[in-house]
């Protein structure tokens, strides 16, 4: 079973809006990081963002982290086009170091 | 997908042929990792190699086996394939020691198909 689930699973937007996504996760995480996924492509790391952290921002990228939920989100202002993309949650547990356990994503099309 | 090279980029198989999907990098990185991933789903840890020398499996070894021949390269072989493998294969690299907690560095994909 998957570690993590995002929500939702596909996300369709206008280019200058907000784009929000959600993970949840089942077990105990030492972190947990979001990556990108462009069609046909490998995936690129976002952020990460630790267990005893609450909120990271790197650039136009928001996550937030609530232990207590088991549950994060990711948030993409002033989407572009070029955000369109998978989007993947993945943990890291406190049992399973050096492992990531991925979600099944969230698609997300930014339309000009 | 700086610094990690697959090939090769496609392949389709007969069922039951071999093959060996080869992983290069050139980071310097200490583990080395081989995910599968299939459509609607997230990638899923096949094996992988937390440094030179040492391998262990993920969450769905079984029909593959792999090889750490050096820091540089980690291969993954499907023995005798069948239908059920055909996915797109993922080579990622992190930096640090065993049991570190670094970001992941992926491969391009290699798309397999078995007949």
């Amino acid at each position: 079973s998957q570690q993590g689930e995002e929500d939702p699973q596909a996300l369709s937007i206008q280019e200058g809006e907000n784009a929000t996504m959600n993970c949840s996760y089942k077990t105990s995480i030492n972190n947990l990081q979001w990556y990108r996924q462009n069609s046909g492509r490998g995936l690129v790391h976002l952020i990460l963002i630790r267990s005893n952290e609450r909120e990271k921002h790197s650039g136009r990228l928001r996550v937030t982290l609530d232990t207590s939920k088991k549950s994060s989100s990711l948030l993409i202002t002033a989407s572009r086009a070029a955000d369109t993309a998978s989007y993947f949650c993945a943990t890291m547990t406190t049992d399973s170091w050096g492992k990531l356990q991925f979600g099944a994503g969230t698609q997300v099309v930014v339309t000009p | 997908n700086a610094g990690v090279t697959q090939t090769p980029k496609f392949q389709v198989l007969k069922t039951g042929q071999s093959m060996t999907l080869q992983c290069a990098q050139d980071m310097n990185h200490n583990s080395m990792y081989w995910y599968r991933q299939d459509p609607g789903m997230g990638l899923r840890l096949i094996y992988y190699s937390a440094s030179e020398g040492t391998t262990d499996k993920g969450e769905v070894p079984n029909g593959y086996n792999v090889s750490r021949l050096n820091k540089r390269e980690f291969s993954l072989r499907l023995e005798s394939a069948a239908p059920s493998q055909t996915s797109v294969y993922f080579c990622a690299i992190s930096g640090g020691l065993a049991g570190s907690t670094d970001t992941q560095y992926f491969g391009p994909g290699t798309r397999l198909t078995v007949l």
